[in-house]
């Protein structure tokens, strides 16, 4: 079936360092993908998307590109802050429309 | 602030308890979720309803039984639970019948339940 790998956490970094979250996933055909964010103490919020190949999803500062090829959707921004602390989730829907499937998810801790 | 109401944010409750977590949106979203995660793990599906009729039952046991009075509530009944039904019970919603790239979930902020 289909499923979603992300890599292990914690990400510890440093205000201002570069990110990198990887992201793989398994599925038939053509899946939407996504990224979702948890803030402490708060429920999940979408972060980006992407619907098909060589989409590149982006929202503040943020970004992912659908990567048929290599089957991954790896999250990246430039420079961290301390306020994008949070749990990063992954996420696919499969192309017929099931159910979201979650990645485990990866803590991010950013330091000043 | 989210769109997706729930009530109450916390909550604890014995054994022998009935409580109900309540949900609301008005984004005008026809179907509605709830969702278990427990500390450190994605949220795990337990209910879906779209167009207010129970269309999935992720094998969820009969203690909790979910409620959808019409299209902007969602209820999660709780009756007899266990300490390992502790967790935080997430709302959320999405544009049409099932999640899909053109309708993303949106989610509440969810209730922290603890089961003594």
């Amino acid at each position: 079936g289909d499923s979603v790998t992300q890599m292990e956490g914690p990400v510890t970094l440093s205000e201002e360092a570069f990110l990198t979250i990887n992201c793989t996933y398994t599925a038939t055909g053509y899946p939407s993908l996504f990224w979702y964010v948890q803030y402490p103490g708060e429920g999940l919020q979408l972060l980006l998307k992407a619907t098909k190949a060589d989409d590149k999803g982006s929202n503040k500062g943020f970004e992912a590109t659908y990567r048929k090829e290599t089957t991954s959707f790896h999250l990246e921004k430039g420079s961290v802050q301390v306020s994008d602390s949070a749990v990063y989730f992954c996420a696919l829907v499969g192309q017929a429309g099931t159910a979201l499937i979650f990645g485990k998810g990866t803590t991010l801790s950013v330091s000043s | 602030d989210t769109e997706v109401t729930q009530t109450p944010k916390h909550l604890v409750m014995g054994m022998t308890n009935k409580k109900s977590l309540k949900c609301e949106q008005h984004m005008g979203h026809r179907a509605m979720y709830w969702y278990k995660q427990k500390a450190k793990k994605p949220p795990e599906l337990m209910f879906v309803y779209s167009y207010e009729k129970l269309s999935i039952n992720e094998s969820v046991p009969s203690r909790f039984s979910p409620e959808c009075p019409n299209s902007s509530l969602l209820n999660l009944h709780l009756h007899a639970l266990q300490p390992e039904d502790s967790a935080l019970y997430l709302c959320a919603s999405s544009q049409e019948g099932s999640s899909s790239y053109n309708s993303p979930l949106h989610f509440g902020n969810g209730t922290r339940l603890t089961v003594t």
